[in-house]
């Protein structure tokens, strides 16, 4: 199995900030990668795929990052609504794979 | 406007087996060359991917579930449907459904889960 290991686990940050999670995987997964967003009690929504290509709908302040083994999802300046947990998922192949989480949190 | 809705009972002994199903609406589940998944997450937990099926019935396992788990499709009643048998109490979680869709980049399918159920909590508990 493909390991997914996202930091921080946890972050806190003020409305406006600039933020950027890290998703490191296990072995080179191309640009097989994918961010979504969860909120509590909700499902998960998709925000990024492919590494890099915004999701219809998703806000232009998202943006993602990196090929290979390191990946990068960035919010350009943080909205209330964007606290959250995010997680990476490969999809290189089965199992697929999620990280462990990275909650933000207001500051 | 695709969605998918989760049924199956909240409430499930040890040693029985969990049944869940989703049905699929605002679209056929036999059109497109999507997959069809099913995920979990324990409370307060990450998500744990536990296997899928495509429209053909070829399916893919967790392997650590694999022993367990089987996953159907009924094209007739646009649903598909989870087993997981032996259940203990690290099966109690919140079980969604969801499909994969795919982006396709000159014959390269980068796929993501981008249509989810809203989730069922399944507690296993005598």
């Amino acid at each position: 199995d493909i390991q997914m290991t996202q930091s921080p686990s946890s972050l806190s940050a003020s409305v406006g900030d600039r933020v950027t999670i890290t998703c490191r995987a296990s072995q080179s997964i191309s640009s097989y990668l994918n961010w979504y967003q969860q909120k509590p009690g909700k499902a998960p929504n998709l925000l990024i795929y492919a590494a890099s290509s915004l999701q219809s709908g998703v806000p232009s302040r998202f943006s993602g990052s990196g090929s290979g083994t390191d990946f990068t999802l960035t919010i350009s300046s943080l909205q209330p609504e964007d606290f959250a947990t995010y997680y990476c998922q490969q999809s290189y192949s089965t199992p697929r794979t999620f990280g462990q989480g990275t909650k933000l949190e207001i500051k | 406007q695709v969605q998918l809705q989760e049924s199956g009972p909240g409430l499930v002994k040890p040693s029985q087996t969990l049944s869940l199903t989703c049905t699929v609406s605002g679209g056929s589940i036999s059109s497109g060359s999507y997959y069809w998944s099913w995920i979990r997450q324990p409370a307060g937990k990450g998500l744990e991917w536990i296997g899928r099926i495509y429209t053909s019935g070829s399916t893919n396992y967790n392997p650590s579930l694999k022993s367990r788990v089987t996953i159907s499709v009924d094209t007739s009643k646009n649903q598909f449907s989870l087993k997981l048998s032996s259940v203990t109490a690290a099966d109690t979680a919140v079980y969604y459904c969801a499909r994969s869709g795919y982006y396709d980049s000159s014959g390269y399918y980068y796929y993501y889960f981008d249509y989810w159920g809203q989730g069922t909590l399944v507690t296993v508990s005598s």
